[in-house]
């Protein structure tokens, strides 16, 4: 079935290192994929988003890689900062479909 | 420019109770979706709602119901409350387009407890 799902539940990395969180998708279908970050209490925050027409987007200290080939996309943080400890979950979609598809998530840990 | 609210932001209710929730939209959104997140886990979509009529559905049980008003806020309904209903529930507003939608914006969630 369709699903999301994430490599590594857990991230540990140090303030000023750059952070990789890793997602994988199974329906070849999905066009369109998006990062939030969820932090504790709250709703989940839009990071970034990417269509499948593109293979990286960036924003601000965000980059986000979309491999078709082999259903992955990872979400880039420079210079990871306390303030970004988080939950990130990524999730995708597809046009013409209305449900958006989330994957577990992956804890981040900045160590000051 | 207010973003998407939810309310209440807590509540308790026992089982075989019924609950509902609500959810104002950001501003110039029109498309409302619902979303239960339990502890630990990611947000599950429940159905989503355009044009005061819900255009899909995940996998609920029909106990789950919901509403948009014409003001393109919404409620979602809970019937004969379980204790696995227990979870965040989620809002997120976006903007339906030919061919697609907008990104969802989320709101901060109402804490639902069932004794």
């Amino acid at each position: 079935g369709e699903s999301v799902g994430l490599h590594l539940p857990t991230l540990s990395v140090q303030e000023g290192d750059n952070s990789i969180i890793n997602c994988a998708y199974s329906n070849s279908a999905s066009d369109y994929f998006i990062w939030y970050k969820q932090e504790s209490g709250k709703g989940p925050q839009f990071i970034i988003d990417i269509r499948s027409n593109m293979d990286k987007r960036q924003g601000q200290r965000v980059t986000v890689l979309l491999n078709k080939t082999v259903k992955h996309l990872s979400l880039q943080i420079a210079a990871t900062q306390p303030g970004d400890s988080a939950v990130y979950f990524c999730a995708e979609s597809y046009t013409g479909g209305f449900k958006t598809i989330f994957g577990a998530g992956t804890r981040l840990f900045v160590k000051a | 420019d207010a973003g998407v609210t939810q309310s209440p932001t807590h509540l308790i209710k026992t089982r075989g109770q019924q609950v509902t929730l609500r959810c104002s939209p950001k501003s110039g959104h029109d498309t409302v979706s619902w979303y239960q997140q339990a502890l630990g886990q990611g947000p599950q979509f429940i159905f989503q709602y355009y044009e005061e009529e819900e255009r899909q559905r995940g996998n609920f049980p029909d106990r789950f119901s919901g509403h948009q008003f014409p003001n393109y806020s919404s409620e979602l309904n809970v019937n004969a409350l379980l204790l696995g209903d227990s979870a965040l529930y989620l809002c997120a507003s976006s903007l339906s387009l030919a061919g697609g939608q907008e990104t969802q914006y989320f709101g901060p969630g109402t804490r639902l407890l069932v004794l």
